[in-house]
């Protein structure tokens, strides 16, 4: 099974701050790599595929790269509705994996 | 408008099994490229996917999982059950059903299960 990590676990940040979560494959995914935003009591939501394609309706201001082994989701202005859990999640191979999560929270 | 819901019981016994079943609307598992998939999470943990089912009745399983967990279709009701075999109280968590065959597009509000004797 491909192995994913996250990091950081937690980040406290600001209204206005640009955050990065950075995301680490155990093998190459080429770019079959995809984020999620998860507010709690809710459903995952798809913020980017193919790590770096935008997913219809997700704000602008969230953007992916990479590729292989190392993605990384930017929020380029972080608003108060982007307080919540991220996660990415492969799909070069089954079984799929996500990763443990990083929770932005308010610092 | 595509919608997805999640059914079964709230609460099973320990060694019972769980049958979950998706219910979802405005596509069909009758189309070519088309898949449902389940993930759960357990409170306050993270996201684990558990098993993909495609148009053409194929089927993949989590690898720890694998063993107790079968996946079916209905595609003339739109639908796609779920068992879970030998249920512990480690499995309690939010059981979700999701579309597409890689990423998840849409989700079910998702139904928490909780495995206590």
């Amino acid at each position: 099974d491909i192995q994913m990590t996250q990091s950081p676990s937690t980040l406290s940040a600001s209204v206005g701050d640009r955050v990065t979560i950075t995301c680490r494959a155990s093998q190459s995914l080429g770019s079959w790599l995809a984020w999620y935003q998860q507010k709690p009591g809710k459903a995952p939501n798809l913020l980017i595929y193919k790590a770096s394609s935008l997913q219809s309706g997700a704000p602008s201001r969230f953007s992916g790269s990479g590729s292989g082994t190392e993605f990384t989701l930017t929020i380029s202005s972080l608003q108060p509705d982007d307080f919540a859990t991220y996660y990415c999640q492969q799909y070069n191979s089954f079984p799929f994996t996500f990763g443990p999560g990083t929770k932005v929270d308010i610092k | 408008q595509v919608t997805l819901r999640e059914s079964g019981p709230a609460l099973v016994k320990p060694t019972q099994t769980l049958t979950l079943t998706c219910t979802f609307s405005g596509f069909s598992l009758g189309t070519s490229g088309m898949c449902v998939n389940w993930v759960r999470q357990p409170p306050g943990k993270a996201l684990e996917w558990l098993a993909l089912i495609d148009w053409a009745d194929d089927k993949y399983y989590s690898t720890s999982l694998k063993t107790r967990l079968t996946i079916s279709k209905d595609t003339s009701k739109n639908q796609v059950v779920l068992t879970m075999t030998n249920m512990d109280p480690v499995d309690t968590a939010t059981y979700y059903c999701a579309r597409t065959c890689s990423t998840f597009d849409y989700w079910g509000q998702g139904t928490l299960v909780t495995v206590s004797s």
